[in-house]
């Protein structure tokens, strides 16, 4: 089955504890991004990825880091997480890079991250 | 500054009208435009892309228009049913001078009443 998977689901942490929350795509997609959620502010790009070593900001990518070493995978890193970065984070992958071939965006279930 | 609204925060219809929900955005010359349905809890998921040089495009009860000179775009839903009370977002691609980036409206919640 085509999907896009992400772990944890939910996360409750602390101030300062570096976390990973990882991202997989089984579909050989090119183009993979990372989007937070909160309420009246909508999906916010964080950062996105063209292709494996290939990587470049978002709207709102203060606090975070990405890799992509891999084609599958595009791990979002918060190396010291503040209370401000509680949110709901979406991952996405779609098949080709923009214009021409960036159509349909696949997204994860989303992680829902507390930072108390 | 670049914005990109969705009209309203809520829409309620009976059943059977047509929804429209709009999207408009200033400062940008989107390559395409985009929209999902979300659902609460879960991820958006994707309905329909229409293009900078197409006015119109459907998918069963669903039509897109997109008018480059008003910078807006109009969602149909017709036949409307309770099971497509949703969540309703618009996202563009600002279009080459921009990258890749993609830019989502904040989404429009619509509820079919019976």
């Amino acid at each position: 089955e085509a999907q896009v998977t992400q772990n944890p689901r939910y996360l409750i942490t602390v101030t300062g504890k570096k976390l990973t929350v990882t991202c997989s795509q089984n579909m050989n997609h090119e183009y993979m991004s990372w989007y937070r959620q909160d309420p009246g502010l909508g999906l916010r790009q964080i950062y996105y990825s063209m292709n494996v070593e290939v990587t470049d900001k978002g709207d709102v990518p203060e606090g975070y880091k990405v890799s992509r070493k891999e084609k599958r995978n595009f791990p979002l890193i918060l190396e010291s997480p503040s209370p401000n970065q509680t949110s709901l984070y979406f991952c996405a992958s779609s098949f080709g890079s923009p214009p021409e071939r960036q159509e349909t965006q696949y997204f994860g279930p989303g992680t829902r991250l507390l930072v108390l | 500054s670049q914005k990109i609204e969705q009209n309203s925060e809520a829409l309620n219809i009976q059943e059977g009208k047509t929804a429209t929900l709009t999207c408009n955005y200033t400062n940008y010359s989107p390559a395409y435009l985009q929209w999902y349905r979300q659902d609460p809890g879960r991820g958006p998921v994707f309905l329909l892309l229409i293009r900078e040089n197409e006015k119109e495009k459907r998918k069963e009860r669903l039509k897109v228009t997109f008018d480059t000179t008003l910078k807006q775009s109009l969602f149909h839903i017709t036949a409307s049913q309770p099971a497509d009370s949703a969540t309703y977002l618009c996202a563009l691609f600002p279009g080459y001078s921009s990258a890749s980036k993609i830019i989502f409206g904040s989404g429009t919640r619509l509820s079919i009443r019976p």
